[in-house]
């Protein structure tokens, strides 16, 4: 069974763009949640989603967005590009049921710097 | 707020010696808390788990123990093997699906 697969795995922007990073579940896997990883702050929680709907959010600015299509396969965006946006984004899957809490599954990361 | 604490941020042990990482969270409403292990270039990976309903959990050389009333969990890892070299996180969750809250980490070092 193929794990959670992340892209792209290595990018670098500049301030006051945008990125757009992709993650696929593992087979089966409604749940996909992201998270940020930084030294300073380390594993800091984004946002879940459950069958295209999201059903979790952290503290991060709007500048932070997601979605979930169809096959589970889920996207986030981050706009205006800062410094301090410069991480590792992980993705996690999960085959739980709505409600509850379960082994999360996660991807390898996309590690983004931004200049 | 959701909060958890977690000590030492660094470990080093002789192999075959125990390890010992502990995390305090702050929110009562927690009851699950799992334990991360993260290698290097890679996403962290679930090594056990314990659920607010039981004290102790072990599977073969690791175990988690759960206090409720001082609201701490720890990991213990025995008879410990270079391999177990990495980082280690805790997590805490008040049933709200994904969203884990975590502690810093710790990085354990196995020396042979």
């Amino acid at each position: 069974k193929a794990g959670v697969t992340q892209t792209p795995r290595y990018l670098i922007k500049t301030r006051g763009q945008q990125v757009t990073l992709s993650c696929s579940p593992i087979s089966g896997h409604r749940s996909v949640s992201w998270y940020q990883q930084t030294p300073g702050q380390g594993l800091q929680f984004l946002f879940e989603y459950f069958s295209e709907t999201q059903r979790n959010k952290g503290n991060f600015p709007g500048r932070f967005s997601g979605r979930q299509f169809s096959n589970s396969r889920s996207e986030m965006n981050v706009s205006t590009l800062e410094l301090g946006d410069s991480a590792l984004y992980l993705c996690a899957s999960s085959g739980r049921k709505a409600g509850g809490t379960g082994e999360l599954f996660f991807g390898e990361g996309s590690r983004l710097t931004v200049l | 707020g959701e909060n958890v604490e977690q000590h030492p941020s660094t470990l080093s042990v002789q192999e075959g010696d125990s390890a010992v990482i502990k995390c305090t969270y702050s929110d009562s409403a927690s009851n699950y808390f799992p334990w991360y292990k993260q290698e290097l270039g890679k996403g962290p990976q679930l090594i056990i788990d314990i659920r607010s309903n039981v004290g102790e959990k072990k599977d073969q050389r690791i175990a988690v123990t759960l206090n409720k009333t001082a609201k701490h969990f720890s990991l213990h890892i025995t008879e410990t093997q270079p391999e177990d070299s990495a980082v280690y996180f805790c997590a805490a969750s008040k049933g709200q699906g994904g969203k884990l809250i975590f502690g810093q980490g710790t990085e354990l070092s196995v020396k042979p």
